[in-house]
C-alpha cells in the first residue's frame, strides 16, 4: 500500500461529459502529480501541484484541469470527454517539489468513455 | 496493469534465476533515474533510484546500473520469484528536470 488514495476506482461515462477524479496524497507529502496511462501512449505526465500551487505542466490537454486544496488532496477535472480519453489516470505524491525523488503512486482510476 | 501496451517486450525467466531488464534513455542531461514495478490492476510501485553521479546502486535483491556513456540503464533482480512477475518501467527526469519521462515497459514472466 503506497498510502496514496484515488477515487473512484472505475468511472464509465459518455462523450461530451465531465468527470472529477480525486486523490489523497501520502501523509506528509506536499507534491501531487497526475499521469495518464493508455495503451498507445504509455505513462504520460500531466501536471504537478506543490503545496497548493501548480508547479509543472506536461502533456495536459486544455480540456483537463487540476487543483490542490489546502488539505493537500487534489482533483483532476476532465471535460468534453472524447473516446480517446479512455485510460487509467494515476495520482502520485512526494515529499518535496523536485522530480529527482521517488513518487509514490495510487492504484488509479479507470475511465471508460462510451 | 493489464491495460499497459499489448506489445511490450517480454522477459521470461525461470524461478530462482537472475533477471536483467534493460532501458535505453534519451537525454544525456538527465540526472535522476528510477525503476518502477507495475502489477496487474495496481499503480507503479517504486523499486530503486539512482542519480547521475553514481554508476551502481543496490537494494534488497535489486541492483541498478547506469552507463552514461551509452545512455543505458539496467535493473538486475537476483533469485527471481513468482511475485516479481509484473511490468517494469524505467523513467528519467530529462534535461530541465521538470518532469518524469517513462519508458515503454518490459513485462517479466517468472516460470515456476
Amino acid at each position: 500500500d503506497s498510502g496514496v488514495t484515488q477515487t473512484p476506482k472505475h468511472l464509465i461515462t459518455a462523450t461530451g461529459q465531465r468527470v472529477t477524479l480525486r486523490c489523497s496524497p501520502r501523509s506528509g507529502d506536499l507534491s501531487v502529480y497526475w499521469y495518464q496511462q493508455s495503451l498507445d501512449q504509455g505513462l504520460q505526465f500531466l501536471i504537478q501541484y506543490y503545496n497548493g500551487e501548480e508547479r509543472a505542466k506536461g502533456n495536459i490537454l486544455e480540456r483537463f484541469s487540476a487543483q490542490q486544496f489546502p488539505d493537500l488532496h487534489s482533483e483532476l477535472n476532465l471535460s468534453s470527454l472524447e473516446l480517446g480519453d479512455s485510460a487509467l489516470y494515476f495520482c502520485a505524491s512526494s515529499v518535496a517539489s523536485g522530480f529527482n525523488q521517488p513518487q509514490h503512486f495510487g492504484d488509479g482510476t479507470r475511465l471508460s468513455i462510451l | 496493469g493489464e491495460s499497459v501496451g499489448l506489445h511490450l517486450p517480454t522477459l521470461s525467466v525461470q524461478e530462482g534465476d537472475n533477471s536483467i531488464i534493460n532501458c535505453a534513455y534519451s537525454n544525456s542531461a538527465s540526472d535522476y533515474f528510477i525503476w518502477y514495478k507495475q502489477e496487474s490492476g495496481k499503480g507503479p510501485q517504486f523499486i530503486i533510484d539512482i542519480r547521475s553521479n553514481m554508476d551502481k546502486r543496490q537494494g534488497q535483491r535489486v541492483t541498478v546500473l547506469l552507463n552514461k556513456t551509452v545512455k543505458h540503464l539496467s535493473l538486475q533482480i537476483a533469485a527471481t520469484q513468482p511475485g516479481d512477475s509484473a511490468v517494469y518501467f524505467c523513467a528519467e527526469t530529462g534535461a530541465a528536470g521538470n518532469k518524469l519521462t517513462f519508458g515503454g515497459g518490459t513485462r517479466v514472466l517468472v516460470k515456476p
